[in-house]
């Protein structure tokens, strides 16, 4: 009965090598959300779907993209990995609707990102 | 831009005693502050949340409060128990902002609790 569903759960690459996280989810929500997060820190928006429409944060670095082929799935492409890139990805859900208070999101399990 | 603080970072409580973490948020749009409890390796896992029409809610063992004049809420967690042992975060979430885009929440910096037996 998972809802938020991330794989691989562990993922090794090597510098400069692309790589590509996915999610999917089965909650049927319209806005899900990448977000980084490093060792002993809080989860660092990358950027967030809302239906079709990207949204990417402002501090975002241009080596992080992301597509989302339909509802459910939603991938997160490192163009070319850093050491400073290794973290924990965590994607999450939520239910927005318009003129409505922020609803809950739905973390994934989180895929660890090692970069050698 | 918008910020939220949280203290302390780090907190020691015995086994049975209460624990509290406070956090304060900078934007006064802010109208939904959920608290996340993350295991080491394991993904945020929301343990309560609150809106700002209300000034406190109560689940159990937990219970947070909010003061919107001052801009700060709190995680209050009584009769502790090893298990409650993590780190906490706490969130601040602005609505709905216009088409397209999806409301979002920042995260505090974290408090690692640890419960002495």
């Amino acid at each position: 009965d998972a809802m938020v569903i991330q794989n691989p759960r562990y993922q090794v690459t090597q510098f400069g090598k692309p790589v590509t996280l996915s999610c999917s989810q089965t909650l049927n929500h319209n806005v899900m959300y990448w977000y980084q997060q490093k060792s002993s820190q809080a989860p660092k928006l990358l950027f967030h779907y809302y239906d079709k429409d990207f949204n990417n944060e402002a501090d975002t670095p241009d080596n992080f993209q992301s597509r989302r082929p339909n509802t459910s799935f939603c991938f997160l492409d490192i163009r070319s990995p850093g050491l400073g890139d290794a973290a924990m990805y965590l994607c999450a859900t939520s239910r927005d609707k318009e003129g409505h208070s922020t609803d809950t999101q739905y973390f994934g399990p989180g895929t660890r990102l090692t970069v050698l | 831009g918008e910020n939220v603080e949280q203290h302390p970072s780090t907190l020691s409580v015995q086994e049975g005693d209460s624990a509290v973490i406070k956090c304060t948020y900078s934007d006064s749009a802010s109208n939904y502050f959920p608290w996340y409890k993350q295991e080491l390796g394991k993904r945020p896992q929301l343990i309560i949340d609150i809106r700002s029409n209300v000034g406190e809610k109560k689940d159990q063992r937990i219970a947070v409060t909010l003061n919107k004049t001052a801009k700060h809420f709190s995680l209050h967690i009584t009769e502790t128990q090893p298990e409650d042992s993590a780190v906490y975060f706490c969130a601040a979430g602005t609505g709905w902002r216009g088409y397209s885009s999806a409301s979002k929440i920042i995260f505090g910096s974290g408090t690692r609790l640890s419960i002495r037996p």
